[in-house]
């Protein structure tokens, strides 16, 4: 089975930009989930979707926003970047009722 | 609000030693716990959860409601073992079931 994909891997944008980060899913997978991980804060929850509506979000503003399509395919999109928006974004998918977490190698977002 | 707590961000054994990586948390709720291991270059990925009650690569993890911890414990440390490992909580009822809260993780290194 593939693993969970994610794109682009690295990405470098300025101040006030926005961005948008892909996540496909293990096939057969669900539910979808989005962490930041940075060394100050580790990795902290952004949201959460299944049979593409949300089900749980994280504490973050609301330039965080996301998305599932019907496919479980996911993505998220984060506009007027701020340079504390530089981060690992990490998806990970799961099978309803299952809570392992099968993650993604991350998107490096730059900001600069 | 619910947290997990790793109080050591380093820590360093010889091969052969006995180790254990702490965790602790707070959940008023009914909590499922995880730990999750990272090794270096490779993607984050489930390590074992208190559930399944079954050793991994020799790792071991008790849930302790008393006390509300969730240490991982190996008698005897390999250098494959060196990684970043993290302690992780869901909320075991409700439909949080994509939603981790993650410790800081702790570096372990397993010096030969």
């Amino acid at each position: 089975k593939a693993g969970v994909t994610q794109t682009p891997r690295y990405l470098i944008k300025t101040r006030g930009q926005q961005v948008t980060l892909s996540c496909s899913p293990i096939s057969g997978h669900r539910s979808v989930s989005w962490y930041q991980q940075t060394p100050g804060q580790g990795l902290q929850f952004l949201f959460e979707y299944f049979s593409e509506t949300q089900r749980n979000k994280g504490n973050f503003p609301g330039r965080f926003s996301g998305r599932q399509f019907s496919n479980s395919r996911s993505e998220m999109n984060v506009s007027t970047l701020e340079l504390g928006d530089s981060a690992l974004y990490l998806c990970a998918s799961s099978l309803r009722g299952n809570y392992e977490q099968f993650f993604g190698p991350g998107t490096r977002l730059t900001v600069l | 609000a619910q947290r997990v707590t790793q109080p050591e961000k380093l820590l360093s054994v010889f091969k052969g030693a006995p180790v254990e990586l702490k965790c602790n948390y707070s959940y008023s709720g009914s909590p499922e716990l995880f730990w999750y291991v990272q090794y270096s270059r490779q993607r984050l990925q489930l390590l074992l959860r208190h559930i399944s009650r079954e050793s991994i690569k020799g790792f071991t993890a008790d849930l302790n409601k008393g006390e509300t911890s969730f240490h991982l414990k190996k008698p005897f440390a390999q250098e494959e073992d060196s990684a970043m490992y993290y302690c992780a909580l869901a909320n075991a009822g409700g439909t949080s079931y994509g939603k981790l809260t993650f410790g800081q993780g702790t570096i372990l290194t397993v010096h030969p």
